[in-house]
């Protein structure tokens, strides 16, 4: 079974600090995703990466960087995290695209 | 540009009924692929099925299956036999084929199954 995991599920930041968001997948997938969701919003695509040091802007990808060194890992960072940023975020990755993507539990931000 | 809308944000049904949740997409695409996700609450959001545009029939999984309506641009999912365990958020998601496999969402629907 294909595995992502997330760093961690809750997390607790203050306003101006940078926080790191850690994503691994066990499948050797090409594609690596981070998206966040909102209520009423579903998720929307912040960046996605198809190899290694790829990148590509999603939808909403303003505050937000990611980092990709190693295939099995995408890191999401909050350069300087603000309350709009609280949220849920999602990693998934994907493997042919036909399959569709498979997700990690989530990490529940919360932006004091 | 692509879009998904799933209008009905909330949901519930009698365990053993069957429920039917909506999705209508906006594309000029012709190839491309439909999704249902399933997340349960607080739990991993998971594939429940889906649906390549080339192909006429309608996709099964088990008590989940798909009505595909491609000129009308329809992907509506139904549940049938509900059981508690398919209380969850449902997504609709839509995938341009030959693309970089980025997923499209709609808002989501809550499905409570009722005992």
């Amino acid at each position: 079974d294909v595995k992502v995991t997330q760093s961690s599920r809750y997390l607790v930041k203050r306003t101006g600090e940078k926080v790191f968001l850690e994503c691994v997948q066990d499948m050797d997938h090409e594609n690596m995703f981070w998206y966040r969701q909102d209520p009423g919003l579903g998720l929307r695509l912040i960046y996605f990466s198809y190899d290694v040091k790829m990148k590509e802007k999603g939808d909403i990808p303003e505050g937000y960087s990611v980092s990709r060194e190693k295939k099995e890992r995408f890191s999401l960072i909050l350069e300087s995290a603000s309350t709009n940023q609280t949220s849920m975020y999602l990693c998934a990755s994907s493997s042919p695209f036909r399959e569709g993507q498979y997700f990690g539990p989530g990490t529940r931000l919360t932006v004091t | 540009a692509q879009t998904v809308t799933q209008s009905q944000p909330e949901m519930s049904v009698q365990e053993a009924e069957t429920v039917t949740l909506s999705c209508t997409y906006d594309t000029s695409e012709n190839n491309y692929y439909l999704f249902w996700y399933k997340q349960p609450p607080s739990r991993q959001m998971i594939l429940v099925i889906r649906q390549e545009a080339y192909k006429q029939q309608n996709a099964t999984e088990n008590r989940f299956s798909v009505n595909f309506q491609k000129a009308a641009k329809s992907f509506s999912l139904k549940i049938s036999d509900s059981q508690l365990g398919d209380t969850a958020m449902y997504f609709c998601a839509f995938m341009v084929s030959g693309n970089t496999g980025k997923l499209i969402f709609g808002q989501g629907t809550t499905l409570q199954v009722k005992p």
